[in-house]
């Protein structure tokens, strides 16, 4: 089915690195969500933006919503071995509120 | 947040069994539900979209008699998987969607992991 494009797919970096990661659609979104999945854990809500230039924070996390409303990015600053994990993007879809997701991001840090 | 629950949180049994699995939404009302399902190093599948008081919309290719989902209030959705076979082991996640003014988004459920031998 239809996909958001997320990249990169994996990030190797060093504990106080910062981190960017992004989201790309063909389609217009309304809203962007970003989640954070452990394994074994379900998503958890990171970050949640609603209009076009949107620039929201959440602790070291800050993310956009593209002025086109066909993008957004999510930025960690200082990355902490608690970071690592799969970092999802998200849009609804329509009216009842079905998401469309991004592959993913996995986050892996070097000690 | 919004919080949602999940029971139970794993669940092995032997094929041909049903299993039923609970969806709780905990300090909310939830008139819309979702449940997924994901294999491993894959994002989530959508599964069917569960509305208190009505049938729930299944995606194409999930079939309603082997998922069966009932919302039969607005903090309580039910999936139950009948005569689970191997190929039904996997990890179901499920989702409320929270509109409240300007803001509307889906909080999730921490899974259950369903082994079927």
């Amino acid at each position: 089915g239809q996909q958001l494009n997320q990249s990169p797919q994996s990030m190797f970096i060093q504990e106080g690195e910062d981190v960017s990661m992004n989201c790309t659609s063909s389609s217009i979104f309304n809203t962007w969500l970003w989640y954070k999945q452990d394994p074994g854990e379900g998503p958890v809500l990171l970050i949640a933006l609603y209009k076009a230039g949107e620039l929201t924070s959440n602790g070291r996390l800050t993310a956009q919503f593209g002025i086109t409303r066909k993008d957004s990015f999510l930025n960690i600053s200082a990355s902490i071995p608690s970071d690592v994990g799969i970092y999802f993007c998200a849009g609804p879809m329509d009216s009842n509120y079905q998401l469309i997701w991004g592959a993913g991001t996995k986050l892996i840090i070097k000690p | 947040g919004a919080v949602v629950s999940q029971h139970p949180s794993w669940v092995i049994c032997k094929s041909g069994t049903s299993v039923k699995i609970e969806c709780r939404s905990l300090d909310f009302q939830a008139t819309t539900m979702f449940w997924y399902r994901q294999f491993p190093k894959q994002s989530l599948m959508l599964m069917a979209t569960s509305n208190e008081g009505s049938k729930a919309t299944y995606e194409q290719g999930v079939e309603k008699d082997k998922f069966l989902i009932n919302h039969a209030s607005l903090t309580l959705s039910t999936l139950t998987v009948t005569s689970a076979h191997p190929e039904d082991s996997s990890f179901y996640i499920c989702s409320a969607r929270v509109a409240r003014h300007s803001t509307d988004t889906q909080y999730f459920g921490p899974g259950t992991r369903l082994t079927v031998l």
